[in-house]
C-alpha cells in the first residue's frame, strides 16, 4: 500500500536560515509527489508538483523540491526562510495511472521560525 | 475567483443531531473529496466522487455519507454525529477524476465539534 512519512513533527529554524522538510513515500510505481502548504486557519495550497521530468522542481514561495527515486524522498527545501513561512507542510503521494487518482497525504510536519 | 466554498466554517453541536456539510466548486471539476484532518494523523480521506452520481468511499467513511447530484456540490452528511467526528474538515476538488497530476484545490476548513 501507498504511504507518505514525514518524519519531523515538528521543525523550528531562524528566520533567514535555510531550510529542509523531509518526505518519504512508499509506491510500486511511479509516484506522482506533491507537497502542499497549510497556513494558520486556512485550507491548503499547492507548493509544487513533480510528475516526470527534472527532478528537481521550482514552486511558488521560492520552494523547490528534489526527488530521488533511490531514496524514495521528495524533500523539501527554502534557501533562505521568511516569517510567513510559518505553517504546516503536506507531503501527499498520488497514483500513477490509478483509476481513482487518491492522494494519500503525510501526517505533516509544522514549521516554526524565530525572528 | 476559482474557489472551493464550505459552508458553515464553524460549527457546535451535539451528539445525534444530524448535520450536513455543504461544499462547493465554481470550476467545473469532475473530482470532488472530503478529508479530515486531526492532530497527528494528517488528512484522512473519507469519500470522494469522480463525477456526478459517482461517489465511493475512502479510508474513513464510516458515520459519513455524501451525495453529487450536481457537478459543483458535494455535500458532507452526518446522520447521528458522535463526538469522535470533532476534527477539521476539508472540500477538495479537481478537474479530472484519475488523474493525480491535476492540481487539487482546498476549501477553507469547517471546524466541527460534537459534544
Amino acid at each position: 500500500a501507498q504511504s507518505v512519512t514525514q518524519p519531523d513533527i515538528h521543525i523550528t529554524v531562524s528566520e533567514g536560515a535555510s531550510l529542509e522538510l523531509r518526505c518519504n513515500y512508499s509506491y510500486g510505481a511511479t509516484p506522482y509527489l506533491f507537497w502542499y502548504v497549510q497556513s494558520p486557519g486556512q485550507g491548503l495550497q499547492l507548493l509544487l508538483k513533480y510528475f516526470s521530468g527534472d527532478t528537481l522542481v521550482q514552486g511558488i514561495k521560492g520552494f523547490e523540491a528534489e526527488f530521488k527515486r533511490s531514496q524514495s524522498s521528495f524533500n523539501l527545501r527554502k534557501p533562505s526562510v521568511h516569517w510567513s513561512d510559518a505553517a504546516e507542510y503536506f507531503c501527499a503521494v498520488g497514483e500513477y495511472g490509478g483509476s481513482q487518482g487518491n492522494l494519500i497525504f503525510g501526517k505533516g510536519t509544522k514549521l516554526s521560525v524565530k525572528p | 475567483e476559482a474557489q472551493v466554498t464550505q459552508n458553515p466554517r464553524y460549527l457546535i453541536t451535539v451528539t445525534g443531531k444530524k448535520l450536513t456539510v455543504t461544499c462547493s466548486q465554481n470550476m467545473n471539476h469532475e473530482y470532488m473529496s472530503w478529508y479530515r484532518q486531526d492532530p497527528g494523523l494528517g488528512l484522512r480521506q473519507i469519500y470522494y466522487s469522480m463525477n456526478v452520481e459517482v461517489t465511493d468511499k475512502g479510508d474513513v467513511p464510516e458515520g459519513y455519507k455524501v451525495s453529487r447530484k450536481e457537478k459543483r456540490n458535494f455535500p458532507l452528511i452526518l446522520e447521528s454525529p458522535s463526538p469522535n467526528q470533532t476534527s477539521l474538515y476539508f472540500c477538495a476538488s479537481r478537474e479530472r477524476g484519475g488523474h493525480s497530476t491535476d492540481t487539487q484545490y482546498f476549501g477553507p476548513g469547517t471546524r466541527l465539534t460534537v459534544l
